[in-house]
């Protein structure tokens, strides 16, 4: 059982498409994380959000609590944001994190 | 520097070996974790810690153990290393919250 999914499991756009990721969530979280792998293997987290909207740069996050449901968005992509996305969310206790499978983006220039 | 270090990066080791995988942060942060990642499959929970005097078992704490040496430093030890220990293994922090998720830059360990 996974409280946490995200689609697509891939996805292949090129250069300068509007790419959109999707994850849902069966519990109740007090946030949600947006994070990035590239390969070699770092992860970096690119949004927190418990509720609305967040942009940063060429990248928007978006949560909607009633539907279990967050999205995040690159415009104008980049070979450069090649990477996987992760999705984690945050029990509602505060203590637990569950993580997607990730998101694995390939931009072709 | 890096806020959140971990050695080391990568290690090759026999079955039956102990290993420590270290890590150590900068940030302050109370709250530290150690993943495992596997392909196909989501981040997994080894243990984590809340303080020194805190630690608590994740979903798939057999076969490994851990130590608080300090607010900074967390230590994950494989006792005697098997080969589906072979994984990409993450050390984390995070300030009480609504405190972000810091990553270190990951430990490859393959056991043979």
């Amino acid at each position: 059982k996974n409280e946490v999914e995200q689609s697509p499991q891939n996805l292949t756009a090129q250069e300068g498409e509007f790419i959109t990721i999707n994850c849902s969530y069966s519990v109740g979280i007090s946030a949600l994380h947006w994070l990035q792998q590239h390969p070699g293997g770092g992860i970096v987290s690119l949004f927190m959000l418990s509720s609305g909207k967040k942009k940063h740069g060429r990248l928007i996050a978006t949560i909607n609590i009633q539907e279990k449901h967050s999205s995040l968005h690159i415009t104008a992509s980049h070979p450069r944001d090649s990477a996987v996305y992760i999705c984690a969310v945050i029990g509602g206790t505060g203590n637990q994190f569950y993580f997607g499978t990730g998101t694995s983006l390939t931009v072709i220039p | 520097d890096a806020d959140v270090t971990q050695t080391p990066r990568n290690r090759i080791t026999k079955t039956g070996k102990r290993i420590m995988l270290e890590c150590s942060q900068t940030k302050g942060h109370d709250r530290m974790y150690w993943y495992r990642q596997d392909p196909g499959l989501g981040l997994r929970l080894i243990y984590y810690s809340f303080d020194v005097k805190d630690i608590n078992k994740g979903e798939i704490s057999d076969g490994y153990s851990v130590s608080r040496q300090a607010q900074a430093k967390f230590s994950l030890s494989l006792e005697s290393a098997i080969p589906n220990q072979t994984a990409l293994y993450f050390c984390a922090t995070r300030s009480s919250p609504p405190g972000e998720l810091f990553f270190g830059e990951g430990s490859r360990l393959t056991v043979l």
